[in-house]
């Protein structure tokens, strides 16, 4: 049974670049979330997809958005990015179904902006 | 608007030992849930732990313990007999408990480090 998988692992990019970033959930998980991890610092919450609609946001500006498709799967985009940018993007999903509430981490993507 | 606090950077541990990582968090809400996360170099974040707030039996999970203190606002980790696999970092981390409000507060983490 496949975990959380995210492309791709590691990515450099530029000033003012555009980026993105995939998620697949695990097998039978329908919830995905994204969260930030600046070095040395826990993860922040970016935002909830569920039923190909985001969900719930947290403090991000408009350049973060996302996208979750039909087969749960989702895509984070960052826009303009800034050197503050830099950072590992998290994904995590779980499912709705039963009294299940355990989100279940990626691996991550390690982004640098130059 | 949820915090949680840890204020202990850096630990460190005779391999075979005990060690408490503490964990305090502020919140206006009665029923959430309290997770305990570890991050090895691999960065994949792993769920160590949970625990219901309406419950009041401290949640064990082999050799890993917490410590709940709702009036307090407190949620410590003991790992037992620690072993060179448990060096990581660990994050606390708040969930309210109502569907639709799942977004997950950490704390800083901290370092834990076994001497062998």
């Amino acid at each position: 049974d496949a975990g959380v998988t995210q492309s791709p692992t590691h990515l450099i990019k530029t000033r003012g670049q555009q980026v993105t970033l995939r998620c697949s959930p695990k097998s039978g998980h329908d919830t995905v979330s994204w969260y930030q991890q600046a070095l040395g610092q826990g993860p922040q919450f970016i935002f909830q997809y569920y039923e190909e609609e985001e969900r719930q946001r947290g403090n991000f500006p408009d350049r973060f958005s996302g996208h979750q498709f039909p087969n749960y799967s989702s895509e984070l985009n960052v826009n303009a990015l800034l050197l503050g940018d830099s950072a590992l993007y998290l994904c995590a999903s779980r499912s709705t179904s039963g009294f299940t509430y355990e989100q279940y981490f990626g691996p991550g993507t390690r982004l640098t902006v130059t | 608007a949820q915090t949680v606090t840890q204020s202990q950077p850096e630990m460190s541990v005779q391999e075979a030992e005990t060690v408490t990582l503490s964990c305090t968090y502020d919140t206006s809400e009665s029923d959430y849930y309290l997770f305990w996360y570890k991050q090895p170099p691999s960065r994949q974040m792993i769920l160590v732990i949970r625990q219901e707030a309406y419950k009041q039996q401290n949640a064990t999970e082999n050799r890993f313990s917490v410590n709940f203190q709702k009036a307090a606002k407190s949620f410590s980790l003991k790992i037992s007999d620690s072993q060179l696999g448990d060096a990581a970092m660990y994050f606390c981390a708040y969930r309210s408990y109502f569907f639709g409000n799942e977004k997950l507060t950490f704390g800083t983490g901290t370092r834990l480090t076994i001497i062998p």
